[in-house]
């Protein structure tokens, strides 16, 4: 039961580059979320689902999708990165019932140059 | 709009020592409450999980409090040791709507002495 995992762990981007960030769980669970950490700003929501096949956006959207086809995988994309999106991004899920108990992956370091 | 306040940021303590971080939250009508601690460099480890309807959560060393009506969440940790040494994040899930927003507090950093 490897609970939440990201890859890659670490990347540097050039302005304008794309990647895709990949999340997957284990734990079956319906919500997944994608947050970026930056210094003095706490974890801010970029987009989120509440099941296979939905996206929804959090605060902090512009410059990034989502796509969750398959119920554990949750995919963040940068389609033309920018230094504004350097950042630590943690991708977390939870369970649709019950506590709501939030599980993180152990992050992804992103520069963009 | 949610807000969620951590004081102090950073505190520094002897091994040994009883220690309270604190969280306050500006709406009670919240679903839960968690606390989680992130090394350098690591993701977040939840360590509790209060319910809006529940007073206090243990784990160990460690109590949770929850006081909806003032708006307040206290973790304390006993016997403190080095490696407690960490950010303490809390985060608070609202009640409203149909996607339950989860707010993240700054977190408190601690550091235990030996």
């Amino acid at each position: 039961n490897a609970g939440v995992t990201q890859t890659p762990k670490f990347r540097v981007l050039k302005t304008g580059q794309s990647m895709t960030l990949l999340c997957a769980q284990d734990m079956n669970h319906e919500y997944m979320y994608w947050y970026r950490q930056d210094p003095g700003m706490g974890l801010r929501l970029i987009h989120y689902s509440v099941g296979e096949g939905t996206t929804a956006k959090g605060e902090v959207p512009d410059g990034y999708n989502v796509s969750r086809l398959k119920k554990q995988n949750f995919l963040l994309g940068l389609e033309s990165a920018a230094p504004s999106q350097t950042s630590v991004y943690f991708c977390a899920s939870s369970g649709l019932a019950g506590a709501n108990e939030q599980f993180f992956g152990p992050g992804t370091r992103l520069t963009v140059l | 709009k949610q807000e969620v306040t951590q004081i102090p940021a950073a505190l520094s303590v002897p091994e040994g020592e009883n220690l309270v971080l604190n969280c306050s939250f500006t709406d009670s009508a919240i679903y839960n409450l968690q606390w989680f601690r992130q090394d350098p460099g690591k993701g977040l480890t939840s360590l509790l999980l209060i319910q809006s309807s529940q007073r206090e959560q243990t784990s160990g060393r460690l109590n949770a409090s929850l006081d909806k009506s003032s708006g307040r969440s206290t973790l304390y940790i006993a016997a403190s040791q080095p490696g407690d040494s960490a950010t303490y994040l809390c985060a608070v899930r609202g009640s409203s709507g149909g996607y339950q927003k989860v707010t993240f507090g700054t977190g408190t950093k601690l550091q235990v002495i030996p």
